[in-house]
């Protein structure tokens, strides 16, 4: 069956240090892979979008990279501060080229000060 | 522009009693996501929306669910009868059609006594 695993539930960084955090899946070809950020009692916010046949994306101190023969996905965010502390969370299509979306279920990233 | 505009964003219920949730997309989205969201099973989708049209409803979870959008700009989701299983945070995206993107509401918070 489809799967997407994002590889902690929780990551704590200290401030000012790169944080990478993981999205693996299997039985899927998905056409893109997004990123989305989620603070506690508010919905996804969406970050990035990185194509299939695109291998690195970057918006501000954001980098995604995406690895089609690996099936991963790497999140990265650099010279991280307190502010960045959240929840994650990565979303594929299904692969069937239609608009059905699928999420992991997060990583909490604590950034400390 | 406003956000896609849920409504209630918190309700107390009795087991046993209808609930409907309520979803504004933003204005010339032409696809509606339903999602739920717990801490054990992440968010998950439970049907969408092309122009109106249910496209995939295998998410729900059984026949008490039931989904509806009868215009571009309202969607209901009704459970008939609620279970206390049932509690979650509900959230409804939009999108425009073969973007990806996902603009979520603020979720609607459901507590099944």
């Amino acid at each position: 069956s489809q799967k997407i695993e994002q590889n902690s539930e929780a990551l704590n960084i200290q401030e000012g240090k790169t944080a990478t955090l993981t999205c693996n899946y299997t039985n899927y070809s998905p056409a893109y892979l997004q990123w989305y950020r989620q603070d506690p009692g508010r919905g996804p916010v969406f970050l990035l979008l990185i194509r299939e046949n695109e291998k690195e994306k970057r918006k501000e101190r954001l980098k995604v990279t995406f690895d089609t023969t690996l099936k991963q996905s790497l999140f990265h965010i650099t010279a991280s501060q307190p502010a960045d502390s959240a929840t994650y969370l990565c979303a594929l299509d299904s692969g069937n080229r239609d608009d059905k979306i699928i999420f992991g279920k997060g990583t909490r990233l604590h950034i400390l000060p | 522009d406003a956000g896609v505009i849920q409504s209630p964003r918190h309700e107390v219920t009795e087991m046993g009693q209808e609930v409907t949730l309520r979803c504004k997309p933003i204005s010339g989205h032409n696809s509606l996501f339903w999602y739920r969201q717990t801490m054990m099973r992440g968010l998950e989708l439970l049907i969408y929306f092309n122009n109106n049209v249910p496209i995939d409803d295998s998410g729900m979870p059984e026949d008490r669910f039931s989904a509806k959008m009868p215009n571009a700009s309202f969607s209901t989701l009704k459970i008939q009868p609620s279970e206390p299983r049932d509690s979650a945070v509900y959230f409804c995206a939009s999108s425009r059609l073969g973007v990806g993107e996902l603009f979520f509401g603020e979720g609607s918070r459901l507590t099944v006594l």
